[in-house]
């Protein structure tokens, strides 16, 4: 069964300190890997994906596929980072075009 | 501008009411999706569309019925509203675009709709 999950529910870390943010899925076949951010009073939007190995807004993602793990890291955290993160695997195999959400973690990062 | 929209952004409304959630998108995109959302929590999806006259059901059971008669515009709507109803949904549309390292299906969010049943 296709599942994603996000240990952390809630992070605090200190601005300046580096913070990750867990992902792990279980799904068949190479799954397509995104993570979402969703700022205070805005809307859900897409952060970076794993094929693009860039680096968005100082985050970078980690996909290993012998622990099923695509974690979410940045060096040095800063106040506008907090935020709710979702990390969203989508099947390459499905017959739709249909994208998993995790529960979310939500980022506080404290002055 | 194109843009997904979503009306209306709040609604209080009483037990037993019919209601409808529209959403509109001018993206010119096929695949549309509706999520419910508690405050702080998970998204689950409850409806989505591969394009007019294609609706199908999300992985959360939903007592929500959709409709898909134009590429743009797939409202949601609760027949009988309950308190058990009271949450955030969301309105999705996503297309297959350009990014490093290749062309990614990416998902394009409404402001949502925040519903309260009393």
């Amino acid at each position: 069964a296709q599942r994603v999950t996000q240990p952390e529910k809630l992070l605090s870390v200190f601005k300046g300190a580096p913070v990750e943010l867990k992902c792990n899925y279980s799904y068949s076949g190479s799954p397509e890997l995104f993570w979402y951010v969703q700022y205070s009073r805005q809307r859900l939007q897409l952060l970076l994906r794993h094929i693009s190995r860039e680096s968005i807004k100082g985050f970078t993602a980690d996909l290993n596929k012998g622990e099923t793990s695509f974690h979410l890291k940045k060096p040095f955290a800063q106040e506008e980072d907090s935020a709710m993160y979702y990390c969203a695997p989508r099947g390459r195999k499905t017959s739709y075009d249909k994208v998993i959400f995790g529960p979310g973690t939500s980022l506080s990062v404290i002055p | 501008e194109a843009d997904i929209y979503q009306t209306p952004r709040y609604l209080v409304i009483g037990t037993g009411k019919k209601i409808t959630l529209e959403c509109s998108q001018t993206m010119g995109h096929d695949k549309m999706y509706w999520y419910q959302q508690d405050p702080g929590m998970e998204l689950h999806l409850i409806h989505y569309s591969y394009g007019v006259n294609s609706t199908e059901k999300g992985d959360l059971s939903s007592e929500s019925t959709v409709s898909r008669i134009r590429t743009e515009h797939f409202p949601l709507t609760l027949e009988s509203a309950r308190p058990s109803h009271t949450s955030q949904y969301l309105c999705a549309s996503s297309e297959y675009i350009g990014l490093a390292g290749g062309r990614g299906l990416v998902q394009f969010f409404g402001p949502g709709t925040r519903l309260t049943v009393l």
